[in-house]
């Protein structure tokens, strides 16, 4: 099966720094990646949709310039949270297609901690 | 827009026991349907899906069936195991590419021994 990978898969860091997660298809190449946010015992929340080389789109009521999505190649996307604040701390979760399906494949999760 | 309801539980299961969870949904046209597993500290991982109306989706003794008429898919298994304790999403997508997934709220089981 189609297999995304996450990295990290936890980190804590201070109030006002910034965190990248990457997002990488390992087996597929992934036309478009998403992402997602996952409060505790709660669905998922889209929060973009990026196409490779392209913006991302984002949802409504998700800061884009906090939130910079870049999917720079067909393999990764990445996320970074800019000027994390402790409201941020949250499960993120990416998922990619390939184009030729309708099934998204989801990575492993990234929980961030903001002190 | 379209919508996805599922029992949000928890269901708590002795082992062997029947499990039925069930998810309907509101569409226009004719979406796939998707179930999701998520166990502790993990990401969704795809547990079957049905692209068209009376398709069965089956994997690892989980099955669903496509019911356009009652709008339904809901996900049975024959004998739960503890390993099967997790979250379970159902899901829809009315894009052949992968976009606009609408999830369910989720619902916890718990199986125990």
């Amino acid at each position: 099966g189609a297999v995304v990978s996450q990295h990290p898969s936890w980190v804590i860091c201070k109030s006002g720094t910034s965190v990248k997660i990457e997002c990488r298809s390992l087996d597929f190449q992934a036309t478009t990646m998403f992402w997602y946010r996952q409060f505790p015992k709660q669905s998922l929340m889209l929060m973009a949709t990026s196409n490779e080389g392209s913006k991302a789109t984002y949802e409504q009521g998700v800061e884009k310039d906090k939130f910079l999505i870049n999917h720079a190649s067909l393999t990764l996307s990445t996320l970074t949270v800019t000027s994390a604040h402790p409201e941020d701390s949250s499960f993120y979760i990416c998922s990619g297609t390939s184009g030729n399906t309708d099934t998204q494949y989801f990575g492993p999760g990234t929980r961030l901690t903001v002190l | 827009g379209n919508s996805v309801t599922q029992m949000e539980g928890p269901v708590t299961l002795s082992e062997e026991a029947f499990l039925t969870i069930n998810c309907t949904y509101t569409a226009t046209g004719y979406p796939s349907l998707f179930w999701y597993v998520q166990y502790p500290g993990e990401g969704l991982q795809l547990l079957l899906k049905a692209t068209k109306a009376d398709d069965k989706g089956s994997n690892k003794g989980f099955e669903a069936t496509y019911r356009k008429e009652t709008t339904s898919f809901h996900l049975e298994k024959g004998s739960v195991q503890v390993s099967d304790s997790a979250v379970y999403f159902c899901a829809l997508t009315d894009g052949n590419y992968g976009q606009n997934f609408v999830f369910g709220p989720g619902t916890r089981l718990s199986v125990l021994p």
